[in-house]
């Protein structure tokens, strides 16, 4: 099946720096990444719509400017977590759909558990 | 409005019992409704979906889902469980955006 990555895996950092997490599509070409939180009471929330060569779509309540999204290739694209918080502390995954092989279907990244001290 | 309710947070079953995880949803139109599973420490995984036809619907690992319309609802279920089902359950609604359920944690007792 299709392989979706996230680097890296945990990552731990001070309040007030960035973090950079990073989403591949490991083969198959995504126009379309979806990135998601996942909150300490375990619900999946949807942060934004990541388009290849365009802006990202936010969600509703989604600071744009503090999770930055870059889809820069059909393979890649990253959620930089700007002036990180101990609230930014959570489970983000990524997903994307591969338009050749089932067009509705998310193939899931494992993940990226963020800790912010 | 579209949403999501997976109504049970926590279910505990003994090993070999069925099992019937609840998912409701709404949404005006025809939904494309999914159900994943994630296992502690490891991504999430798509069990089955519906998008039309039979309702209902065949997955991996032995589970089925059966699509109602008059009742909104999209329930997972299970004749036997194994101890290795146990796991994270999430309900997923696919309209113009991705809206998941809270999810039903399920543990299994042997």
């Amino acid at each position: 099946g299709a392989v979706v990555s996230q680097h890296p895996s945990r990552v731990i950092c001070k309040s007030g720096t960035s973090v950079k997490i990073e989403c591949r599509s490991l083969d198959f070409q995504a126009t379309t990444m979806f990135w998601y939180r996942q909150f300490p009471k375990k619900s999946l929330m949807l942060m934004a719509t990541s388009n290849e060569g365009s802006k990202a779509t936010y969600e509703q309540g989604v600071e744009k400017d503090k999770f930055l999204i870059n889809h820069a290739s059909l393979t890649l694209s990253t959620l930089t977590v700007t002036s990180a918080h101990p609230e930014d502390s959570s489970f983000y995954i990524c997903s994307a759909s591969d338009p050749q092989r089932s067009p509705n279907e998310q193939f899931f990244g494992p993940g990226t558990r963020l800790t912010v001290l | 409005a579209q949403s999501v309710t997976q109504p049970d947070i926590h279910i505990t079953v003994s090993e070999g019992a069925s099992l019937e995880l609840r998912c409701n949803y709404s949404y005006g139109a025809t939904p494309y409704l999914f159900w994943y599973v994630q296992s502690p420490g490891q991504g999430l995984q798509l069990l089955l979906k519906y998008f039309s036809g039979d309702t209902l619907v065949q997955g991996i690992k032995g589970f089925e889902a059966e699509f109602k319309r008059s009742q909104s609802s999209f329930n997972l279920r299970k004749p036997s469980v194994h101890w290795s089902d146990a796991a994270e359950y999430f309900c997923l609604l696919d309209t113009d955006k991705l809206i998941f359920g809270t999810g039903t944690r399920l543990q299994v007792f042997p």
